[in-house]
């Protein structure tokens, strides 16, 4: 089955870059994709990329896919007060079954300090 | 509706009570997935809706978990007997499947307490 892994916590000064990783194991992915989750919000879709990119930047975020390491990462640049939450790596995939499988990661809880 | 509307926001039940919590999906979208987020966890997959097609109950942790989908748009999640390791935030999500995008928007979620 598929599985996807993120770390658990990374503390950043407001002002620094911040790389969140991400580790998935189904080859067979089309779509990798980032939420954010404000605390007592739902989840936001921040920036997905297909498979076949290797980069995909938004303003302050840039994705990097490494397909053939099956790592995924997203950087926020010049991060900010506000970007404190938990970010959830997820990947798209189609199951023996025929559902298109959204997987989550665990969420890397982002701490910015001022 | 202009998002994914969940409700209610909160539930608090008392144990070995049934309850239904209800996902209104963004209009159009065929797809619709329940979630569930433990206190510092991440998603578990629960249940899975696509179109007409049978649903993909593989993530229902038990046989006191059941859902429905009425019209193809509004979705009712039903957990009966309720214990305290079901309390959870449960989230709905909807897309709109365009290849193989599955672009998910979530609702707010409901947070079940049961005491």
């Amino acid at each position: 089955g598929e599985d996807v892994e993120q770390s658990l916590f990374l503390s950043v000064r407001e002002g620094d870059s911040s790389v969140i990783n991400c580790t998935y194991t189904d080859s067979s992915s089309t779509y990798l994709y980032w939420y954010k989750q404000e605390p007592g919000a739902g989840l936001q879709l921040l920036t997905y990329i297909f498979s076949n990119m290797d980069m995909k930047q938004d303003q302050r975020l840039t994705v990097l896919l490494n397909k053939k390491d099956k790592h995924l990462s997203l950087r926020i640049a010049d991060t900010q007060t506000g970007d404190s939450a938990i970010y959830f790596c997820a990947e798209t995939s189609y199951m023996d079954t025929g559902r298109r499988a959204l997987t989550f990661g665990s969420g890397t809880r982002l701490q910015v300090q001022p | 509706g202009a998002g994914v509307s969940q409700s209610p926001s909160n539930k608090v039940t008392e144990k070995g009570k049934d309850v239904e919590l209800r996902c209104d999906p963004i209009s159009g979208h065929t797809a619709l997935y329940w979630y569930r987020q433990s206190l510092g966890q991440g998603l578990e997959f629960l249940i899975y809706f696509q179109g007409n097609s049978a649903p993909d109950k593989s993530g229902l942790p038990s046989d006191r978990f059941s859902a429905e989908r009425t019209g193809g748009s509004v979705s009712t999640l039903t957990i009966q007997r309720t214990q305290q390791e079901d309390s959870a935030v449960y989230l709905c999500a909807s897309s709109e499947i365009r290849g193989s995008s599955t672009e998910a928007f979530f609702g707010q979620g409901t947070r079940l307490t049961v005491v």
